[in-house]
């Protein structure tokens, strides 16, 4: 069975460009989320969605950030215009029911350098 | 909300045990997990608590107190391939949001 996918695996920009992740989750999988590790920290929740809505985007920094998840499938988080205190590893999970009361299994991350 | 804390580093040698522990305060507890993260990689699911006892699987067991707020990650036997960090996770009742630790780096010397 195929894990989390996430794209791109890395990716560098320059201050003020726009930049965008793509994830997909396990087949079946009802509940996504976006988390955001910086380095030497734990993931921090941006947002989590249960199949096409987001239940819970209280931590997303709704100015320059944005995330959709039109088909309730895959997803992609965006930022717009990136500032240097983004680089960071951005992480997607998944789990198989609604209300977050499973396991979540995470994608390998997106790594972003902002310049 | 919640409050994770546990070491930021341990070292152990090849063979031997080791205990990494996790206290947490929280408004509202809905399960303990433990994840392993090698470097630049995903963390992986290792185990979950969410009753007062140990959990045994394989080389690793994890134990939780609810009323201590206290939970430990036991690996036995180890391995070179145990070096990672390994994250604490405290699930919140309602929000069902998890709030991880800053993880407890180990590594792990012939």
């Amino acid at each position: 069975e195929a894990g989390v996918v996430q794209s791109p695996r890395y990716k560098i920009i320059e201050k003020k460009q726009p930049v965008a992740f793509w994830c997909n989750p396990i087949s079946g999988h009802n509940t996504l989320y976006w988390y955001l590790q910086n380095l030497g920290q734990g993931p921090e929740l941006l947002i989590r969605y249960e199949n096409e809505e987001a239940v819970d985007d209280s931590q997303l920094p709704k100015d320059r950030f944005s995330a959709e998840r039109l088909k309730g499938v895959d997803s992609t988080l965006k930022i717009q215009p990136a500032e240097l205190g983004d680089s960071a590893v951005y992480l997607c999970a998944s789990s198989l029911g609604v209300g977050g009361q499973e396991t979540q299994y995470f994608g390998p991350g997106t790594r972003l350098l902002v310049l | 909300g919640q409050n994770i804390d546990q070491p930021t580093e341990m070292t152990a040698t090849e063979g031997a045990i080791v205990q990494i522990n996790c206290t947490y305060q929280t408004s509202g507890f809905n399960g303990l997990f433990w994840y392993q993260q090698h470097a630049g990689e995903a963390p992986t699911f290792l185990s979950y608590n969410v009753l007062d006892g140990l959990e045994e699987k394989g080389r690793f067991s994890s134990f939780l107190s609810r009323s201590k707020g206290y939970s430990y990650l036991l690996l036995k036997e180890l391995q070179m391939k145990d070096s990672a960090s390994y994250l604490c996770a405290a699930r919140s009742a309602g929000s069902y949001q998890l709030t991880f630790g800053k993880g407890t780096k180990l590594s792990v010397i012939p």
